[in-house]
C-alpha cells in the first residue's frame, strides 16, 4: 500500500515550457485534490475532483488543468509555464469513514520556473 | 482576510516547555476542523482532528470554541522532536474542500 504517489519529485522549466504532474493513490478514495504551497502562503487549493469524472476548480486554478484518468489517477498540466507557478505542489486524497476523515498528502513536486 | 488565521511564529521553547497555538476561521458555516504538522519539505500529515468538547491524544490538546471562531493547540513537556510548522485545518462541509492556515512554526530547543 503506497499511499499516495507523485512524479517527478523536483522539475525544472523554462517560461513558455509544458509539463504534466502525475498523482496516483491506492486506496480507494473517492476525492482528490491538488495544492501549491508557497513560502507564507499555506497550502492553497488549484482543482480538485470529488470522484471520478468530475473536477473542480479551487482558489488558484488560473494556468492551470486537471484530468481525472480514473478513481486512482488525478494529474495537473502547466499548459505554458511562468515562473509565478514556481511552487511545491501537493496532491491529496481524502478517506471517509466512521471516524471522521483525513486527508493523506503525497511527498510533493518542487517546480521551479525560470 | 484570511479565512484562516494563524500566527506564523516562530515559537522558540525550551524541552520540556508548554506551548500554545491559536488559529482563528472566519467562516461560521465551518463544519470540521483539525491539526495538521509539516515537517521541513515534507507533505503535511493529520495530527488531530479537533472537536467541541475538546480532545487529548497524549501530550497534546486541541480545543475549539464556536462562539468566538477559534481552535487551539497544546503541546505539554515540549520534545525536540515536536519541531515543525502545525497547521490550522478548517472544512465547511463534510469530505469538501479543506481550507489551511498559512501555519505556525515551532522550534524545541535543548
Amino acid at each position: 500500500n503506497a499511499g499516495v504517489t507523485q512524479t517527478p519529485k523536483f522539475q525544472v522549466l523554462k517560461t513558455g515550457q509544458s509539463m504534466t504532474l502525475q498523482c496516483a493513490q491506492d486506496m480507494n478514495h473517492n476525492s482528490m485534490y491538488w495544492y501549491r504551497q508557497d513560502p507564507g502562503m499555506g497550502l492553497r487549493l488549484i482543482y480538485y475532483s470529488a470522484s471520478e469524472g468530475t473536477t473542480d476548480k479551487g482558489e488558484v486554478p488560473n494556468g492551470y488543468n486537471v484530468s481525472r484518468l480514473n478513481k486512482r489517477e488525478f494529474s495537473l498540466r502547466l499548459e505554458s509555464a511562468a515562473p509565478s507557478q514556481t511552487s511545491v505542489y501537493f496532491c491529496a486524497s481524502i478517506s471517509t469513514g466512521t471516524g471522521g476523515y483525513e486527508q493523506y498528502f503525497g511527498p510533493g513536486t518542487r517546480l521551479t520556473v525560470t | 482576510r484570511k479565512e484562516v488565521e494563524q500566527d506564523p511564529g516562530p515559537f522558540n521553547v525550551p524541552e520540556g516547555a508548554t506551548v500554545a497555538f491559536n488559529c482563528t476561521y472566519s467562516n461560521s458555516a465551518s463544519q470540521s476542523f483539525f491539526w495538521y504538522r509539516q515537517d521541513c519539505r515534507k507533505e503535511p500529515k493529520l495530527l488531530m482532528s479537533v472537536y467541541s468538547s475538546g480532545n487529548e491524544d497524549g501530550r497534546f490538546t486541541a480545543q475549539l470554541n464556536r462562539a468566538s471562531q477559534y481552535i487551539s493547540l497544546l503541546i505539554r513537556d515540549s520534545k525536540l522532536s515536536d519541531s515543525a510548522t502545525y497547521l490550522c485545518v478548517v472544512n465547511r462541509k463534510k469530505a469538501g474542500k479543506l481550507i489551511f492556515g498559512q501555519g505556525t512554526t515551532l522550534q524545541v530547543k535543548p
